[in-house]
């Protein structure tokens, strides 16, 4: 079984500075993909951004860029510039690309709140 | 393109009350997914759909929680009867058969069991 972990629950950051949210995650698994979603008060659950796990190079895009450390199973995103509106709950998510019934199953982290201060 | 929809936003019910949530994908995804999301945690998947099939819905409580995919297009979940821990807004999302690893969400309808 697949299980994600977020392991800071609240975070906060000035408006235009740099913010780093970290997961980890555990899987047996060798190729899958790992995604950032943002979830703001209203609900909808964004794709902020995806990684391939068998592409080296980090994914971005625009201020959003993640770190992925594929041998310490890790995968941290980072936010620069930050904006008011990136204020929201994050969570990181990772499929197993081994086809059967877990293919496209999405397994989450627990979460973590970004505050952005004015 | 429209955005995966769902109704009611809001449903506030009764202890042992039914409820059903309705779900209509983007247009074209063939594969559906309903998640329950309590408060302060990550969505869990309750059940997926490819076309009008059931491909997983090894999490769904099946003594209280039921979906259909009828015609493979919307998709209803219905709680019978609820429970207090039902408490939870419930998400359903949708992508394509080629897709095969993004998923787009609606926005939820979040339930409240009195």
């Amino acid at each position: 079984a697949q299980t994600v972990t977020q392991s800071q629950p609240e975070m906060s950051v000035q408006e235009a500075e740099t913010v780093t949210l970290s997961c980890t995650y555990d899987t047996s698994e060798s190729n899958y993909y790992l995604f950032w979603y943002k979830q703001p008060p209203s609900r909808q659950m964004i794709l902020v951004i995806r990684q391939e796990a068998y592409k080296q190079q980090n994914a971005t895009e625009n201020r959003f860029s993640v770190n992925f450390q594929k041998a310490a199973k890790s995968f941290s995103l980072k936010i620069s510039d930050s904006q008011l509106g990136d204020t929201a709950m994050y969570f990181c998510a990772f499929i197993p690309n081994a086809g059967g019934t877990s293919y496209g199953k999405l397994t989450f982290g627990q979460g973590t709140i970004l505050t952005v201060h004015p | 393109e429209a955005g995966v929809a769902q109704s009611p936003r809001y449903k506030i019910i009764e202890k042992r009350q039914s409820v059903a949530f309705w779900c209509n994908p983007i247009s074209g995804h063939a594969t559906l997914y309903w998640y329950q999301q309590i408060l302060g945690q990550g969505p869990k998947l309750l059940i997926q759909f490819q076309n009008n099939g059931v491909v997983d819905d090894s999490q769904l409580p099946k003594d209280r929680f039921s979906a259909e995919r009828l015609k493979g297009v919307d998709s209803t979940l219905k709680i019978q009867p609820a429970k207090l821990e039902d408490s939870a807004v419930y998400l359903c999302a949708s992508r394509t058969f080629y897709d095969t690893d993004t998923q787009y969400f609606g926005p939820g309808t979040r339930l409240t069991v009195l």
